[in-house]
């Protein structure tokens, strides 16, 4: 297996500008999960998904952040619009039900908002 | 705001030498698992212990959990250059896949 897959791998926009960051997870897993990591906040779940279904976005930061997984291999985070503030690395992973939540991590995003 | 609270912050030992770094929670948990993170790469599942469990072995990992002091701890024994990482613990409270990580430990091994 390819393991999570996340495009792009770096990213560098402007402020104001819409950014959309993909997640493939491993096949066979019903759990997704957005983190965003700074070295002020450390690693942050933003939202996380089961079956597709959002069951828990307590850590969206605010309305500019939406997610979405219209189906089991594919899910995407959107910024807009995005602000320097939003720079950090973002990493989606994933896990299967009765795999004691163990978590399979991508290789993450860099993004930077100038 | 965090729920585990890893120390030391950073930790440098020589090749061969034990590594311990601490984790404390703040509420109950369902299980707590350790995580590895190279520079610059997505965090590596380590080992899990689950609420009832009081140690857990895996190759030269050994986790430890303490439910009454909220607490954990892993041990790296013999240390190698390529432990060189940084390490987070991670809490789940029952009934929700929900992860916290902790703020981390930056473990640097000198050969």
């Amino acid at each position: 297996d390819a393991g999570v897959i996340q495009s792009p791998r770096h990213e560098v926009t402007e402020m104001g500008q819409e950014v959309t960051l993909r997640c493939k997870p491993i096949s066979g897993h019903d759990y997704l999960f957005w983190y965003r990591q700074t070295m002020m906040r450390g690693l942050e779940l933003l939202i996380y998904f089961n079956n597709n279904v959002p069951i828990d976005d307590s850590g969206m930061p605010e309305d500019r952040f939406s997610a979405k997984m219209p189906n089991a291999s594919f899910s995407t985070l959107k910024i807009q619009p995005s602000e320097p503030r939003d720079s950090a690395v973002y990493f989606c992973a994933s896990s299967r039900t009765g795999r004691y939540n163990e978590q399979f991590f991508g290789p993450g995003t860099r993004l930077t908002v100038l | 705001s965090q729920q585990g609270e890893e120390d030391p912050q950073a930790l440098s030992i020589q090749e061969g030498e034990n590594a311990t770094m601490n984790c404390s929670y703040k509420t109950s948990i369902n299980n707590l698992q350790w995580y590895r993170q190279n520079s610059g790469r997505g965090l590596v599942h380590l080992i899990l212990i689950r609420s009832n469990e009081r140690e857990k072995h895996s190759g030269r990992l050994r986790v430890t959990l303490d439910t009454s002091k909220k607490s954990s701890s892993l041990l790296i024994t013999a240390s190698r250059a390529a432990d060189t990482a940084s390490y987070f613990c991670a809490t789940t409270t029952s009934g929700t896949y929900k992860y916290i990580f902790g703020t981390g430990t930056r473990l640097k091994v000198l050969a």
